[in-house]
């Protein structure tokens, strides 16, 4: 299968911002998505990015592609003790039907 | 809407001993999914469908069944557990069908955490 590797552990001061990074292989990626992942429930769809963009914004989201690195990440502004949870970077390929998940990074907010 | 709905929460199989995690989504998907979650491990995929009375292998399905004889469920069968299985599973479902990466959107179910000793 593909591989989509991820840190695991994030720690970072409320206030600052978190840069959350990952890496993928299947150079035929169409879709790439960040989950975030609250404890002891399922995963939610934060934003998605098409492999033609360089760059997604969504409120205090910003997603950053490059595709010639294959190399993703998601920074989240002022983040806030809400935001600690496990962050899940996901890749579509052309196989329409099959996603790959890395193994999550875990973002720790201290106050 | 519900969503997607999984039961049971929790369960504590012996080896050996047989179950059916159930799914169910009320969102009129095409796509479902089934994934386990591992310690410390990204999802894996185990099987997939994209409608009824489809289903086709992912990464995973050894030890695993499926069955989608309507779009709202798909179940998950063990036939005989092992501690292998141990694990945390989730369903999930999406439109599919169309252009766009929201179509693909995923909505995952709170998960199965599932014990074999």
């Amino acid at each position: 299968g593909e591989d989509v590797e991820q840190s695991l552990f994030l720690s970072v001061r409320e206030g600052d911002s978190s840069v959350i990074n990952c890496t993928y292989t299947d150079s035929s990626s169409t879709y790439l998505y960040w989950y975030k992942q609250e404890p002891g429930a399922g995963l939610q769809l934060l934003t998605y990015i098409f492999s033609n963009m360089d760059m997604k914004q969504d409120q205090r989201l910003t997603v950053l592609l490059n595709k010639k690195d294959k190399h993703l990440s998601l920074r989240i502004a002022d983040t806030q003790t809400g935001d600690s949870a496990i962050y899940f970077c996901a890749e579509k390929g052309r196989n329409f039907n099959k996603f790959y998940f890395g193994s999550g990074t875990k973002l720790n907010v201290k106050p | 809407n519900a969503g997607v709905t999984q039961t049971p929460k929790f369960r504590i199989l012996k080896i050996g001993q047989s179950m059916t995690l159930q799914c169910t989504q009320d969102m009129n998907h095409n796509y479902m999914y089934w994934y386990r979650q591992d310690p410390g491990m990204g999802l894996k995929l185990i099987y997939y469908s994209v409608g009824a009375g489809i289903t086709d292998k992912g990464e995973v399905p050894n030890g695993y069944n499926v069955s989608r004889s309507t779009t709202e469920d798909f179940p998950l069968r063990l036939e005989l557990a092992a501690p292998s299985q141990t694990s945390v599973y989730f369903c999930a479902s999406s439109p599919g069908g169309l252009a766009g990466g929201n179509s693909y959107e995923q909505y995952f179910g709170p998960g199965t955490r599932l014990t074999v000793t």
